[in-house]
């Protein structure tokens, strides 16, 4: 069955530094891989989606990810973090036997401090 | 476009009361989804329809129905609310057509906070 795993559940940086979430997945398969973000009390956003056509996928306000197979690992970076981007951060990969549903992981909380 | 709209936005029930949550969707989406988020959670689902007249269980189905008898309205029925029905509900949307790399991606509405007392 289709998993991820999200290493951090608090992860703090200081404003101009750079964020990285971790996310590992396990699938028998190549699956798609999201990142979406959720402000307080919102709902969720796709920050950026990977479906194989390049293992480097940037999204939405600077960010991006990068898939390594070998690793099993989908870890979504920002070179220079914002006050805005303070919220919770959730890896989710697709369902094998059915590709509209969602599998998330626990979600991560990005603190930035000025 | 409004994307997918929820309403209430927060709510109190009773143990034993009855309620629906309502969900529509502007985007002409063949795909909607209602999922639960407890504290600390991620988002696991309760059921989702892949188009009008047709709706499927997902992983958390129990104390919970729903219908979808048009394309835009997907609404969520608790019939006996429990304390353990307590928590934030979403419902989601995706165009769902095969062969479609964004196909899959869903939007989001802004939840509805559900207690149960």
């Amino acid at each position: 069955a289709q998993s991820v795993t999200q290493l951090d559940s608090h992860v703090s940086v200081s404003e101009g530094t750079p964020v990285l979430l971790r996310c590992n997945y396990s699938s028998s398969y190549s699956p798609s891989l999201f990142w979406y973000v959720q402000h307080p009390n919102k709902g969720l956003q796709l920050l950026l989606k990977y479906t194989s056509a390049a293992t480097l996928v940037k999204g939405i306000n600077g960010f991006e990810a990068e898939f390594k197979k070998s690793e099993t690992s989908f870890h979504l970076t920002k070179p220079s973090a914002h006050m805005s981007d303070a919220a919770e951060y959730f890896c989710v990969v697709s369902d094998q036997d059915n590709t509209d549903k969602l599998i998330f992981g626990t979600g991560t909380r990005l603190q930035v401090f000025p | 476009n409004a994307g997918v709209t929820q309403t209430p936005k927060f709510r109190i029930l009773k143990i034993g009361q009855s309620m629906t949550l309502q969900c529509t969707q502007d985007m002409n989406h063949n795909y909607m989804y209602w999922y639960r988020q407890d504290p600390g959670m991620g988002l696991k689902l309760i059921y989702y329809s892949v188009g009008a007249g047709i709706t499927d269980k997902g992983e958390v189905p129990n104390g919970y129905n729903v219908s979808r008898s048009t394309t835009e309205d997907f609404p969520l029925r608790l019939e006996l609310a429990a304390p353990s029905q307590t928590s934030v509900y979403f419902c989601a949307s995706s165009l769902g057509l095969a062969g479609d790399g964004l196909a899959d991606t869903q939007y989001f509405g802004p939840g509805t906070r559900l207690t149960v007392l």
